[in-house]
């Protein structure tokens, strides 16, 4: 079974941390995305990377950044975190023509 | 024009009965097709996935696509209160690097 990890369920965090969420797969997939799912608005795509070192910008890329040194770990970073980036964050990875496997998410509480 | 539509509901129907969820997308390009149940504060987990036209079945669960009408769409037969979820339409694009392009979901409860 396909494995996506993310590094914590639940984070709170002070408004100007910079906050890091890990995301890890055991699949070797190439593709990997950031969302950030609020109510009302579903699943936002932050960014995506479909290789080591490569990123695209999704729809909502403002306050945030990515990494990808290693195909298996796709990093979001939030430089300066706001209240309006408090939300579920979901990691997901895959390939060509099959779904997309999902994290169990991350809650981020930005006070 | 969103990618992906849905009605967000909320869809009620009584237990036993069928649930019809639809689901319209706009890029004739798009080529793969998924439809997603999420519990609340839960995340996504893949409930059908249909390539072709026509229908697929599993189990329970029906998932119906029409190309031509950029439509897709998932039944659920002998609706269980455990089947009480948002349900997400997802397609997938290779042009544009095989992302994935989702709905805002359509809420169901099942009532006993």
């Amino acid at each position: 079974d396909v494995k996506v990890t993310q590094s914590s369920r639940y984070l709170v965090k002070r408004t100007g941390e910079k906050v890091f969420l890990e995301c890890v797969q055991d699949m070797d997939h190439e593709n990997m995305f950031w969302y950030r799912q609020d109510p009302g608005l579903g699943l936002r795509l932050i960014y995506f990377s479909y290789d080591v070192k490569m990123k695209e910008k999704g729809d909502i890329p403002e306050g945030y950044s990515v990494s990808r040194e290693k195909k298996e770990r796709f990093s979001l970073i939030l430089e300066s975190a706001s209240t309006n980036q408090t939300s579920m964050y979901l990691c997901a990875t895959g390939t060509p023509y099959t779904e997309a496997f999902f994290g169990q998410g991350t809650r981020l509480t930005v006070v | 024009q969103k990618e992906v539509e849905q009605n967000s509901g909320p869809l009620s129907v009584p237990e036993g009965a069928i649930a019809s969820l639809n689901c319209t997308y706009s890029d004739r390009v798009s080529q793969s097709f998924f439809w997603y149940r999420q519990y609340s504060g839960k995340s996504p987990e893949l409930i059908m996935s249909i390539y072709s036209n026509g229908d697929k079945e599993d189990g329970r669960f029906t998932a119906q696509l029409n190309k031509a009408s950029q439509y897709v769409s998932l039944l659920i037969r002998d609706s269980q209160p455990s089947d009480s979820a948002t349900y997400l339409c997802a397609v997938n694009r290779e042009n544009t690097g095989n992302q994935f392009y989702f709905g805002t979901g359509t809420s169901l409860t099942v009532i006993p």
